[in-house]
């Protein structure tokens, strides 16, 4: 999965609770992504970041946050857990330290059900 | 509105027969699209990408077409086997390429039978 792990890999939590989602790459890539994948809707965006702490929206980013302090790590924050948004999320990562590149490497994906 | 289709959400095809899966887009002028693979329980892996340029781009047994015109891409797998089997993915960058930002459509899963 070129480099890229995410964690956890699955998570059950309940419906209000704070939820944090870690993606980490060893490949020095500037651009990464949040995406969640649901049934009928395909892959959808959440959020991506361009560089460290620079961060933009993506299609579908109510009640999500990110952050990232560091090249290698870009979190994904649900901030008040909804069963709407129980998901299948997945990270990618593309680009070198220039532009976004062209293809995007995704990551094994997490889990979540909100309960 | 914008949006990506990919008209059939199952193909079922006979092993050694070239599978066609077809991409088409509205209100988007991409400088490329792309197409990737998921398997169950794994996140999407990149194959191919074809810019607006080009007409047609070959990948061992893979190939993709690309028609701006007609808005369309075809994305063809020949002497297909069962290990094939899986989702197939296009993706456009609405944006040109400047951010990287990939909108997909739903996939076509693709069934071989041996």
């Amino acid at each position: 999965d070129a480099g890229i792990t995410q964690s956890p890999r699955h998570k059950v939590t309940e419906t209000g609770t704070p939820v944090t989602l870690r993606c980490h790459q060893t490949e020095n890539h500037r651009y990464m992504y949040w995406y969640r994948q649901d049934p009928g809707h395909g892959l959808r965006l959440i959020h991506y970041s361009y560089g460290v702490k620079d961060t933009d929206k993506g299609e579908v980013s109510d009640g999500y946050s990110v952050s990232r302090s560091k090249t290698e790590d870009f979190l994904l924050t649900l901030e008040s857990a909804t069963s709407s948004q129980t998901s299948v999320y997945f990270c990618a990562i593309s680009g070198t330290s220039g532009g976004p590149g062209n293809e995007q490497f995704f990551g094994p994906g997490t889990r979540l059900t909100v309960l | 509105s914008q949006k990506i289709e990919q008209n059939s959400e199952a193909l079922n095809i006979q092993e050694g027969k070239t599978a066609t899966l077809t991409c088409n887009y509205t209100n988007y002028s991409p400088a490329y699209l792309q197409w990737y693979r998921q398997d169950p329980g794994r996140g999407p892996v990149f194959l191919l990408l074809i810019r607006e340029n080009e007409k047609e781009k070959r990948k061992e047994r893979l190939k993709v077409t690309f028609d701006t015109t007609l808005k369309q891409s075809l994305f063809h797998i020949t002497a297909s086997q069962p290990a094939d089997s899986a989702t197939y993915l296009c993706a456009l960058d609405p944006y040109g390429g400047s951010q990287g930002n990939l909108i997909f459509g739903k996939g076509t899963k693709l069934s071989v039978k041996p």
